[in-house]
């Protein structure tokens, strides 16, 4: 089947704004994960979903990150006021269940002007 | 969560036998270990889990000594697409789940 996908794959925004990225999981997945990357770092830890709910938090960075997976299925993460530091590529994966092998999206480039 | 440490970089040879090693002094009982490789542009791609001696699939093996305070990630003949980020991670399959990647070994191959 169909891999866990993201959209969009590049956005560029302006300092300030606000913006969204999506996650498709792999269907029948129930836990799903954002990470953050800066180029030449492993991927960091951001949030965990287990089905609807966020089971642990505890890596988004500050209130102007906030993310959602409202029917368990696709997520949103969602970034207020954006600054320039947030430029980064952010990883979206998801497993069969938690603590399961994870499999990860191509991820989305965000850029910061 | 257990701390991983690896080496930063590695060069090799095509046809050769790699061997990255991963240090995880502070494993739990509950922990185990996984390998994953990344390519430029993508997302990490899981490689090999095990938890304690060895474990053999089709692109790898992954040796783990008895005290498991370290790990042995093998890759035997490796080729030019081998080279990539192979990053080391250390965590339970239980319970919540929080990955931590450190900044894995890059692994270069040379004709």
């Amino acid at each position: 089947g169909a891999g866990v996908s993201q959209t969009p794959s590049n956005k560029v925004t302006e300092k300030g704004k606000y913006v969204e990225l999506r996650c498709d999981p792999i269907s029948g997945h129930t836990a799903l994960y954002w990470y953050r990357q800066s180029l030449g770092q492993g991927p960091e830890f951001l949030i965990y979903f287990q089905g609807t709910g966020a089971a642990d938090d505890s890596g988004l960075p500050n209130d102007r990150f906030f993310a959602v997976r409202p029917e368990g299925s696709v997520s949103t993460l969602k970034i207020q006021r954006t600054e320039r530091g947030d430029s980064a590529v952010y990883l979206c994966a998801s497993s069969r269940d938690r603590g399961e092998t994870q499999y990860f999206g191509p991820g989305t480039r965000l850029l910061v002007l | 969560l257990a701390k991983t440490t690896q080496p930063i970089s590695m060069d090799s040879y095509e046809g050769q036998e790699v061997n990255i090693t991963c240090s995880h002094n502070n494993i739990a009982t509950n922990d185990y270990i996984t390998w994953y490789q990344q390519f430029p542009s993508q997302g990490p791609r899981f490689i090999i889990q095990g938890y304690k001696t060895k474990v053999t699939n089709e692109v790898a093996s992954l040796f783990i000594p008895a005290d498991r305070k370290s790990s042995t990630l093998s890759l035997p003949r490796v080729s030019l697409s081998d080279t990539a980020v192979y990053y080391c991670l250390v965590g339970a399959l239980t319970g919540g789940f929080k990955t931590i990647f450190g900044a894995g070994t890059r692994l270069f191959v040379k004709a």
